[in-house]
């Protein structure tokens, strides 16, 4: 069964209006969580980590007030997109692993599309 | 965090066995070696992983030499739903993972 479960699975919105997308852990903790954006025909890309009790650490490019990343459980990490726009239109993945060096476990992802 | 370089794209056709070669020149010591499968709309799923020599599961099998400066993902017999993006990873302590291009995988009848 999934491991990670993200909601909802597609989101169609007006530009300006800020989405936020959910990623629970169902099996285990979680102190960490990733955060990924796929436009099609592209890889993933990573957004930023998603730590519990802390504030995220974004990858370079990546606009923190532009992302908001709350990880206030073990088991629970938010990606909010504020004020998103067309160009914000994608396919949002998160992800978790138990313990290091073990296999990440992905959610089915988060469609996007702002009109 | 170790580059990756993969083909691009391959095509096999069902009943074959299919490898799919994966140059991490730069691994770290203390990094694994893992595989992941995506088919459109959905997340990666994990293959395999591995951390030398040779390792098998019910689906595949992932083989790396002694230097660990590439690895192998050998899909026996695929079929039509084995269409697919196949990317490899090497997996750093934090849990990181910097996606490559991946390799896409075309099955034909």
């Amino acid at each position: 069964g999934a491991v990670v479960s993200q909601h909802p699975s597609w989101v169609i919105c007006k530009s300006g209006t800020s989405v936020k997308i959910e990623c629970r852990s169902l099996d285990f903790q979680a102190t960490t969580m990733f955060w990924y954006r796929q436009f099609p025909k592209q890889s993933l890309m990573l957004m930023a980590t998603s730590n519990e009790g802390s504030k995220a650490t974004y990858e370079q490019g990546v606009e923190k007030d532009k992302f908001l990343i709350n990880h206030a459980s073990l088991t629970l990490s938010t990606l909010t997109v504020t004020s998103a726009h067309p160009e914000d239109s994608s396919f949002y993945i998160c992800s978790t692993t138990g313990s290091s060096n073990q296999p990440q476990h992905f959610g089915d992802g988060t469609r996007l599309s702002i009109l | 965090l170790a580059k990756t370089t993969q083909p691009i794209s391959m095509d096999s056709y069902e009943g074959q066995e299919v490898n799919i070669t994966c140059s991490h020149n730069n691994i770290a010591t203390n990094d694994y070696i893992t595989w992941y499968q995506q088919f459109p709309s959905q997340g990666p799923r994990f293959i395999i992983q591995g951390y030398k020599t040779k390792v098998t599961n019910e689906v595949a099998s992932l083989f790396i030499p002694a230097d660990r400066k590439s690895s192998t993902l050998s899909l026996p017999r695929v079929s039509l739903s084995d269409t697919a993006v196949y990317y490899c990873l090497p997996s750093e302590n934090t849990g990181k993972l910097i996606f490559g291009q991946g390799t896409t995988l075309q099955v034909k009848p």
